[in-house]
C-alpha cells in the first residue's frame, strides 16, 4: 500500500526559501500512471492546491503562488519535492503532499487526490 | 479561478442521520469534482472522485452526485466515525481550487 512522508524544517525564517521533500513508499513512484502534488492549508483556513509534477518533470502551478515555487522530482529516490521562495508569515501553514490519480471516461481524464501524506507544520519566524 | 462554495459550514446531526453538502461552482463543468473527508491530525481522504465514483473501500453510505454547477455529497446514515470536515474539490482547470470545508459536528 502506497503511503507518502512530508520531511522538512518545521521553521523557516522570514525572505528565506522553504524546502520539503516528500517520500514515496511501498508503489510504483515512476510507472507514469500518476502525477504528484502539494497542497498547504493555513490555521483555521481552507486547502490551497500549489502545484503538481508528473515523473517526467513537467508541472502545473497555483499561478497566486508560481512565482516563488519550483517542485521537482528525483525518481531514483522515489521523492519530490517543494521549494517556496521569499516567505513571509502567511506562507506558515500544513504542508501535505498527494498522489494524484485520473479516470479515463468518454475521452476525458478526470483528476483526483487519491492518496495524501499526514502532513507537516511549517511556521515562518524569525 | 473557479471559486467551489460550499453549504452549509457547518451542520449539526446524531448518529444514523442523513447529511447532505452542497458544493457550488463558480463555473459549470462535468465530473471534475472530489470530495474528501479531514480529520485533525490525519491526512486528508478521498471518498468520491469523478463526481459519484466511490472511493475503494469507502463505505457505501457516502454518495456523490451532480454536474455543472452543483454538486452534492451525502452520507445516508451517519456513523460516530464521520464527525470531521469534508472538502470538495475541482480539477477541471487549473489551479485546482477547494470548498472552504464542511465541518460535521454531533448534535
Amino acid at each position: 500500500q502506497v503511503q507518502l512522508q512530508e520531511s522538512g524544517p518545521g521553521l523557516v525564517e522570514p525572505s528565506q526559501t522553504l524546502s520539503l521533500t516528500c517520500t514515496v513508499s511501498g508503489g510504483s513512484f515512476s510507472s507514469g500512471s500518476y502525477y504528484w502534488s502539494w497542497i498547504r492549508q493555513p490555521a483555521g483556513k481552507g486547502l490551497e492546491w500549489i502545484g503538481r509534477i508528473y515523473t517526467s518533470g513537467s508541472t502545473n502551478y497555483n499561478p497566486s503562488l508560481e512565482s516563488r515555487v519550483t517542485i521537482s522530482v528525483d525518481t531514483s529516490k522515489n521523492q519530490f519535492s517543494l521549494k517556496l521562495s521569499s516567505v513571509t508569515a502567511a506562507d506558515t501553514a500544513v504542508y501535505y503532499c498527494a498522489r494524484v490519480a485520473w479516470l479515463r471516461l468518454e475521452g476525458y481524464y478526470y483528476y483526483y487526490m487519491d492518496v495524501w501524506g499526514e502532513g507537516t507544520t511549517v511556521s515562518v519566524s524569525s | 479561478d473557479i471559486q467551489m462554495t460550499q453549504s452549509p459550514s457547518s451542520v449539526s446531526a446524531s448518529v444514523g442521520d442523513r447529511v447532505t453538502i452542497t458544493c457550488r461552482a463558480s463555473q459549470g463543468f462535468s465530473r471534475w469534482l472530489a470530495w474528501y473527508q479531514h480529520k485533525p491530525g490525519k491526512a486528508p481522504k478521498l471518498l468520491i472522485y469523478a463526481a459519484s465514483r466511490l472511493q475503494s473501500g469507502v463505505p457505501s453510505r457516502f454518495s456523490g452526485s451532480g454536474s455543472g454547477t452543483d454538486f452534492t455529497l451525502t452520507i445516508s446514515s451517519l456513523q460516530p466515525e464521520d464527525f470531521a470536515t469534508y472538502y470538495c474539490q475541482q480539477a477541471h482547470s487549473f489551479p485546482y481550487t477547494f470548498g472552504q470545508g464542511t465541518k460535521l459536528e454531533i448534535k
